[in-house]
């Protein structure tokens, strides 16, 4: 069954480090997020992504983040400084269509520490 | 504005038991609901989701209800089993595809 992979498992940062989170969304895709959850909280939309632009992003996807689809199978999510507030699990998603009755597919998640 | 949320942080229930899990909404504007189901160390994972022109939409041993009048929606998990114990979140979609998240029901399941 194909499925979404991410790239680190876990990552440990120091404050101000940039980082790169790598994600694989299923082949035949065309919708992209980023969803991040801080421990114990609900999961935050951060960006969609289609066509190779930003479609819609969050006030939490302020100017230290940022979104690229490198080549035809990864899309990163990077983080120019990061600050202790950054820590969280960070999940990508990836959709066939952004219409309501499609589903959207999660990967495993990065953990993201921010030290 | 953002506005899915629910009303138990944890449910603890006997196995075999019906859970019932639950979720208010404040935008009587949503239309289109999912529930996911996020197991420790990992994404969420689609249960079931439920258009706004539905009152009821059945799975596999899962059932949401939909109740427009007082904007709530339930999922209800028969005959639970150790295999549900997770963490459960209803989301509403928006047009542009996003997925906005409630704040989670840990669902234990007693043996």
């Amino acid at each position: 069954e194909p499925e979404v992979t991410q790239t680190p498992s876990h990552q440990v940062t120091q404050m101000g480090q940039e980082v790169i989170l790598r994600c694989v969304p299923i082949s035949n895709h065309l919708y992209f997020y980023w969803y991040r959850q801080i421990l114990g909280q609900k999961v935050e939309f951060l960006v969609s992504f289609y066509n190779n632009e930003i479609s819609e992003k969050s006030e939490i996807f302020d100017d230290q983040f940022s979104v690229e689809r490198p080549d035809g199978s990864n899309f990163t999510l990077k983080i120019r400084s990061t600050k202790l507030e950054d820590s969280a699990m960070y999940f990508c998603a990836s959709s066939p269509s952004q219409t309501r009755n499609t589903e959207a597919f999660f990967g495993q998640g990065t953990r993201l520490t921010v030290v | 504005g953002e506005s899915v949320g629910l009303h138990l942080p944890t449910l603890s229930v006997q196995e075999g038991d019906n859970s019932i899990i639950n979720c208010a909404y404040s935008n009587s504007a949503s239309d289109y609901f999912i529930w996911y189901k996020q197991e420790s160390g990992k994404g969420p994972q689609f249960i079931i989701d439920i258009r706004s022109n539905m009152d009821k939409r059945q799975g596999q041993r899962v059932t949401v209800l939909l109740n427009k009048t007082v904007k709530h929606l339930s999922l209800q998990i028969a005959a639970t089993q150790p295999g549900d114990s997770a963490v459960y979140f209803c989301a509403e979609k928006g047009d542009t595809g996003k997925l906005i998240f409630g704040q989670g029901t840990t669902l234990q399941v007693k043996p």
